[in-house]
């Protein structure tokens, strides 16, 4: 069975703090996907990042940075200088295979994060 | 737009009624998803469509949920005899037909069930 585990329910950081969220992943398989996924008040969940299981090289982009380590099956997010605009619920997510060929998505239950002035 | 759009946006019935939620995925992706997200909670897969063809179900779909995508364009996701446990947004997500899992989601449908 797969699960992830985000331990940080909420995390308050004043403007221009770094921030990192946290994402611990269990799974049997040998490939698999891993993501984050952004969720503003508005409710739609925004794509961030997508590392597949055998690459684990980190990845910057912008003011984001994301740590893939296979060996303590983490996958962590971390904003630099933080901005209001980042607030939001951030959810990691674990994809495994279906039928047909098609993937589902297995969440964490999210960290909420506010970006306080 | 060519995102994912769902309607109602809002539900709010009575326990015992039948809803219904429509949803368009991105023209042209052929793989289509429902999730459901409870508050404080990361969404919760329900059912894929490739095309027409519903592949797979979760086990948190009881027979009071029915999911269609008659001509491999949008979707209906069907709640009969709502009960409040039901209360929930309803996810839709679409991606075109690779194995990445990389999803986009609609804004959602929230159902409340008094």
């Amino acid at each position: 069975a797969q699960k992830v585990t985000q331990a940080q329910t909420e995390i308050s950081v004043v403007e221009k703090e770094d921030v990192t969220l946290d994402c611990v992943y269990e799974t049997r398989d040998t490939t698999y996907y891993l993501f984050w996924y952004k969720q503003p008040p508005s409710g739609e969940l925004v794509f961030l990042i997508r590392r597949n299981s055998f690459d684990e090289q980190n990845e910057i982009s912008g003011r984001y940075s994301w740590n893939f380590q296979k060996s303590t099956s983490s996958f962590n997010f971390t904003i630099t200088a933080s901005q209001v605009v980042d607030s939001a619920v951030y959810f990691c997510a674990l994809s495994v295979l279906l039928t047909g060929g098609g993937n589902k998505l297995t969440f964490g239950t999210g960290t909420q994060l506010k970006v306080e002035l | 737009d060519t995102g994912v759009s769902q309607d109602p946006r809002h539900k709010i019935t009575k326990r015992g009624q039948n809803v219904t939620f429509r949803c368009d995925p991105i023209s042209e992706h052929n793989r289509l998803y429902w999730y459901r997200q409870t508050l404080g909670q990361g969404p919760e897969f329900l059912t894929y469509f490739q095309n027409e063809a519903q592949l797979e179900k979760s086990r948190l779909l009881s027979d009071r949920f029915s999911a269609e995508r008659p001509k491999g364009s949008f979707s209906t996701l069907e709640i009969q005899r709502t009960e409040q446990g039901d209360s929930a947004m309803y996810l839709c997500a679409s991606i075109a037909r690779d194995n990445t899992g990389e999803l986009f989601f609609g804004e959602g449908s929230r159902l409340t069930v008094l």
